[in-house]
């Protein structure tokens, strides 16, 4: 079973920022949070991970508790491409490199709406 | 298009067919997987493979599943005497050791 808890659905008006919740309260400290996206009838997109530092790439910025049992997944400016179920998955991160596959829940259904 | 690629794109077979999918993954990534997704449902780990080392298999893959990567490089999954709980969409993602993986396009198959 998926070890997040995420809101089934969330609105967001274009040009605003999305910002994303995630529970993982039972995370421990060799794991990752990750974040997938799925646009419609296309197979799931990387958009970024972090362990306990906040990160920030050229698609959005992952905010995680200090405690880790939360993170946002900020979309900074949403556009009507950002439509899409975002996935939010803690995974396994082992010291020699492997790393556990990606468990999916049912993920937040976000609209962008104009 | 994130280099990953799936053939073929849509699949619809009739109950107890036996059917093929390939993915060919990006040149140099070593690690390739098969997920399965059924509407409404978020992708289920199937497989995985490294090089041609076929390392884990989830416990939803019933004898009538096999995937193969025989040179390390393509892989393909068969599915035999489909039944039409088989209907999903079939994804393949590749990564090379690293910490994110690339996904295809997906395989959407249906079983009357």
């Amino acid at each position: 079973d998926a070890k997040t808890t995420q809101p089934p659905s969330m609105d967001c008006a274009e040009g605003r920022a999305a910002n994303l919740p995630c529970n993982h309260s039972t995370i421990s400290g060799n794991e990752y949070v990750y974040w997938y996206r799925q646009i419609h009838s296309q197979g799931p997109q990387y958009i970024i991970h972090g362990l306990k530092n906040n990160e920030t790439n050229e698609m959005a910025s992952l905010i995680i508790t200090e405690d880790r049992k939360s993170s946002t997944l900020i979309l900074p400016h949403a556009t009507l491409r950002d439509t899409a179920v975002y996935y939010c998955i803690v995974r396994l991160m082992n010291y020699g490199g492997s790393q556990g596959n990606l468990i999916f829940g049912k993920g937040t259904k976000l609209s962008v709406k104009p | 298009d994130t280099g990953v690629s799936q053939d073929p794109r849509h699949k619809i077979t009739k109950r107890g067919q036996n059917v093929t999918f390939r993915c060919d993954p990006i040149s140099e990534h070593n690690r390739l997987y098969w997920y399965r997704q059924t509407l409404g449902q978020g992708p289920e780990f199937l497989t995985y493979f490294q090089n041609e080392a076929q390392l884990e298999k989830s416990r939803l893959l019933s004898d009538r599943f096999s995937a193969e990567r025989p040179k390390g490089s393509f892989s393909t999954l068969e599915i035999q005497r489909t039944e039409q709980g088989d209907s999903a969409m079939y994804l393949c993602a590749s990564s090379l050791g690293s910490l994110r993986e690339f996904f295809g396009p997906g395989t959407r198959l249906t079983v009357l």
